[in-house]
């Protein structure tokens, strides 16, 4: 069974620009979260989608967003790109919601120069 | 709100010795906890979790922990340390009903020497 797939693995931008990630649940996987991961603030949640609805939401501010489609995969979008963005992003599925039961992907690495 | 603290960002043990990671946490509602385990250039992997029931809950490769409510805690152990436990590790919380949005930890970072 294949685990869940972040695409691209590693990127680099520049100040300003927008950026957009993605990922593919594990199969029958409905519920898909976002975290940021970086040295400084650790892990944080980002956003919650289960049938292409958002969830829940962290505390981030708009230039983040993200869906969900149909079939479950997800992408998640950064505009107008800081440097403080530069971080891991981390995708992770769920076969329900509440359950906290995660399997996360590898990440995608963001640098922001 | 929930949040968690893990104390000692890293912990060094020798191979075969006991493993303590500690853990506590704060919620205003009865919590879930899980610890996920990190290993280098990978994602979190679930090791176990505690949501109603038995207080002493068993995860995967050895590892176990204990759900104090009177204490706050839920620290990770096991019993021998191996050279491939060698990561970091997370504790998480969340409540019931609020979806797959967990509250991690800072981690704490393992090493095991020979």
């Amino acid at each position: 069974k294949a685990g869940v797939t972040q695409t691209p693995r590693y990127l680099i931008k520049t100040r300003g620009q927008q950026v957009t990630l993605s990922c593919s649940p594990i199969s029958g996987h409905r519920s898909v979260s976002w975290y940021q991961q970086t040295p400084g603030q650790g892990l944080q949640f980002l956003f919650e989608y289960f049938s292409e609805t958002q969830r829940n939401k962290g505390n981030f501010p708009g230039r983040f967003s993200g869906r969900q489609f149909s079939n479950s995969r997800s992408e998640m979008n950064v505009s107008t790109l800081e440097l403080g963005d530069s971080a891991l992003y981390l995708c992770a599925s769920s076969k329900r919601e509440s359950t906290g039961e995660l399997f996360f992907g590898e990440g995608s690495r963001l640098t922001v120069l | 709100a929930q949040s968690v603290t893990q104390l000692g960002s890293h912990v060094s043990v020798s191979e075969g010795a006991l493993v303590l990671l500690r853990c506590n946490y704060s919620s205003s509602v009865p919590p879930y906890l899980f610890w996920y385990v990190q290993y280098p250039n990978q994602g979190l992997q679930l090791l176990l979790k505690y949501t109603t029931g038995a207080t002493l809950v068993k995860g995967i490769n050895g590892f176990e922990a204990e759900f104090k409510k009177s204490e706050t805690s839920f620290h990770l152990t096991k019993p021998s340390a191996h050279m491939s436990d060698a990561a970091e590790y997370f504790c998480a919380v969340t409540r019931p009903g609020g979806g797959n949005k967990l509250t991690f930890g800072t981690g704490t970072q393992l090493k095991v020497e020979l």
